[in-house]
């Protein structure tokens, strides 16, 4: 079974500027969040998708986060524009089914995004 | 508020010692409690998931222990390995929110 897969793995960019993520989650599954993880830090969810719905972006900053999954499949996570403080690992997860209790979520390698 | 807390925030061990990493939480409702492994550059992977009524689950040389009077896990590392040098990240959902996420234990076994 492949895994979740993102990319690109590293991007620099100068703040002020626009950059965008890329997710494709674990085939068959519906649930697909994105995490910030700032270093020294464990994950913060910034938005869930639960096929191409929204179920929480109460923690997306969004004035310049935003995030799209039009066909239920895979996701794009957007920066516009970005700030020094948006410097940390963007991780994406899939999950059969949200809310489920046991519910696993597997998470891609990460874009790891340096502001400058 | 919920809340993860993970203990020692670094950890460095000889190679073939053994350590244990403790997680203390305050999430609740409680369901299960999970620890993540989170090798540098890659994104975490489960080790465990352990339910209200487990009080000990093991995977290969890793064990975890869940006291869900007192809201404490531990992870214990049997034999280290240089491979086991990453973050562990103790992780408790808490019913549909999202999941609370300790700032983990930066483990580095050394030879």
């Amino acid at each position: 079974e492949a895994g979740v897969a993102q990319s690109p793995r590293y991007k620099i960019i100068e703040k002020r500027q626009s950059v965008a993520f890329w997710c494709n989650p674990i085939s068959g599954h519906a649930t697909l969040y994105w995490y910030q993880q700032i270093l020294g830090q464990g994950p913060k969810l910034l938005i869930q998708f639960q096929n191409n719905g929204v179920v929480d972006d109460s923690q997306l900053p969004k004035d310049r986060f935003s995030a799209e999954r039009l066909k239920g499949v895979d996701s794009t996570l957007k920066i516009q524009p970005a700030k020094l403080e948006d410097s940390a690992v963007y991780l994406c997860a899939s999950s059969h089914v949200a809310g489920a209790v046991y519910n696993e979520q597997f998470f891609g390698p990460g874009t790891r995004l340096t502001v400058l | 508020k919920n809340q993860v807390e993970q203990s020692p925030q670094s950890l460095i061990i000889l190679e073939g010692k053994n350590c244990t990493l403790q997680c203390n939480y305050t999430v609740s409702p409680f369901s299960n409690l999970r620890w993540y492994k989170q090798d540098t550059g890659r994104g975490p992977v489960s080790l465990t998931i352990m339910t209200f009524s487990e009080n000990t689950k093991s995977n290969g040389r890793y064990t975890a222990t869940l006291d869900a009077d007192t809201k404490q896990s531990s992870l214990h590392i049997t034999a280290s390995q240089l491979s086991d040098s990453a973050s562990y990240i103790c992780v408790v959902p808490s019913g549909n929110t999202p999941l609370v996420f300790g700032k983990g234990t930066r483990l580095s076994v050394i030879a």
